[in-house]
């Protein structure tokens, strides 16, 4: 267990779908970052939070959303969801490092 | 634009011997590089760091290698076990930037 959780693990849902991801860093955590890992694709950077503030943004598409709660989780949303969306969606949190904690994914089917 | 790039999708290692999965990258102002190890179902895990000022970084059997002149790093696993057939992904930062760029990852298979 890597102290960082991510829920649900997989997730099916039909195109034009909206859906949430969630993420709990590891305790001590300030900084999360969401990654899409596409079929034979490296990790792609979708959005950076750190304690709570935008941090950085990649090459995330405006149907996609992030936040980063007091409590410090954060959730991902999806909309309008399209064929293409299907991936695993990684979250991970670091303490000002870039020596990144990854969850073990939530694998997205959109069908 | 990939900027850090793994350009064998796989590799094959007899037990025992050594493995050398290598990176290239394009972007000067990466400062900080990475690799990373993922088994199926898993997240990846950190392996081995090693900053630009240096040029070797060693931990147990596994070495980094950076080259800036040719940029270029390489990790060295020996002897190579059955546990580390895995998925090994290349990583880079810079200008004190939090984000990591990731290579598409090389699978490492060994053969017993």
């Amino acid at each position: 267990d890597s102290g960082v959780t991510q829920t649900p693990k997989h997730l099916i849902t039909a195109t034009g779908q909206r859906v949430t991801l969630r993420c709990s860093p590891r305790s001590g955590d300030l900084s999360v970052y969401w990654y899409q890992q596409s079929l034979d694709q490296g990790l792609q950077f979708l959005i950076q939070y750190y304690n709570g503030e935008e941090r950085a943004k990649g090459n995330i598409l405006e149907r996609f959303s992030a936040q980063q709660f007091p409590d410090l989780h954060s959730e991902l949303n999806l909309s309008s969801l399209e064929l293409g969306d299907s991936a695993l969606y990684f979250c991970a949190s670091s303490r000002r490092t870039v020596e990144y904690t990854f969850g073990s994914g939530t694998r997205l089917t959109v069908v | 634009d990939q900027q850090v790039k793994q350009n064998s999708p796989s590799l094959s290692v007899q037990e025992g011997r050594i493995s050398i999965l290598n990176c290239d990258y394009t972007n000067s102002m990466f400062d900080y590089f990475l690799w990373y190890k993922k088994y199926p179902a898993e997240g990846p895990t950190f392996l081995i760091s090693i900053s630009s000022i240096k040029d070797k970084n060693e931990d147990g059997r596994f070495t980094v290698f950076l080259n800036k002149s040719a940029k270029h790093l390489s990790l060295h696993i020996v002897p190579s076990q059955p546990g580390d057939s895995a998925v090994y992904f290349c990583a880079a930062s810079g200008s004190g930037n939090e984000k990591l760029t990731f290579g598409t990852g090389t699978r490492l298979t060994i053969i017993p």
